[in-house]
């Protein structure tokens, strides 16, 4: 079955402090990852995506994601976070032939002053 | 250019009344998807159009739901008799032919039944 699961539900570091949230997918290919952000009120914004090539993808805001294939992993992380990251973070696969992207609960990141 | 948008941003209903909400895709985009994110359900998938193929409905959750996209763009989410576990936030998704995986979103319509 496909699935993504994000297994901290929320998250407080400290700003200038660096962060890594957690993405763990199941898929029988290989999969197309992606992470949102989402601020009160809004819609959600693509942060980075993983398609295929090098591991390591970059993204807005200063975020980047690492591919790990044999954990089955897709971590976000940046090295210095910045009060206004304060946001809810969702980590995607796309689902292939059914066309649609399959959400993990997300992970709500409060920033600390 | 301009992103997806959505309206109305907010509507409260009455129980039981229909309700219709609206969403422009990004131009040039082929594909438009739906998606609801409420509190128990998380984000989940309603419905995607392609072109002019047969909209895959496989998420709709009962059939008050129904989604209609005229002319290949602006699309129409309607929910007949709004019950108060319909009260979520629906969300619209577009992307291109090319890389219909690639979704971007809009800002969203909180729906709230009472």
């Amino acid at each position: 079955a496909q699935s993504v699961t994000q297994p901290d539900i929320h998250i407080t570091v400290s700003e200038g402090a660096s962060l890594e949230l957690r993405c763990n997918y199941s898929y029988g290919a290989t999969p197309y990852l992606f992470w949102y952000v989402q601020s009160p009120g809004q819609g959600l914004q693509l942060l980075l995506k993983y398609f295929s090539g090098d591991t390591l993808v970059q993204g807005i805001k200063g975020f980047e994601a690492e591919f790990k294939r044999s954990q089955s992993s897709f971590n976000l992380r940046k090295p210095s976070v910045h009060w206004s990251d304060a946001a809810e973070y969702f980590c995607a696969l796309y689902g292939g032939a059914t066309n649609k992207l399959i959400f993990g609960t997300g992970t709500l990141l409060a920033v600390q002053p | 250019g301009a992103g997806v948008s959505q309206s109305p941003s907010n509507k409260v209903t009455e129980k039981g009344k229909d309700v219709e909400l609206r969403c422009d895709p990004i131009s040039g985009h082929t594909a438009l998807y739906w998606y609801r994110q409420s509190l128990g359900q998380g984000l989940e998938f309603l419905i995607y159009f392609q072109g002019n193929s047969a909209p895959d409905k496989s998420g709709l959750p009962s059939d008050r739901f129904s989604a209609e996209r005229t002319g290949g763009s602006v699309s129409t989410l309607t929910i007949q008799r709004t019950q108060q576990e319909d009260s979520a936030v629906y969300l619209c998704a577009s992307s291109s032919w090319t890389s219909s995986y690639e979704q971007y979103f809009g800002p969203g319509t909180r729906l709230t039944v009472t």
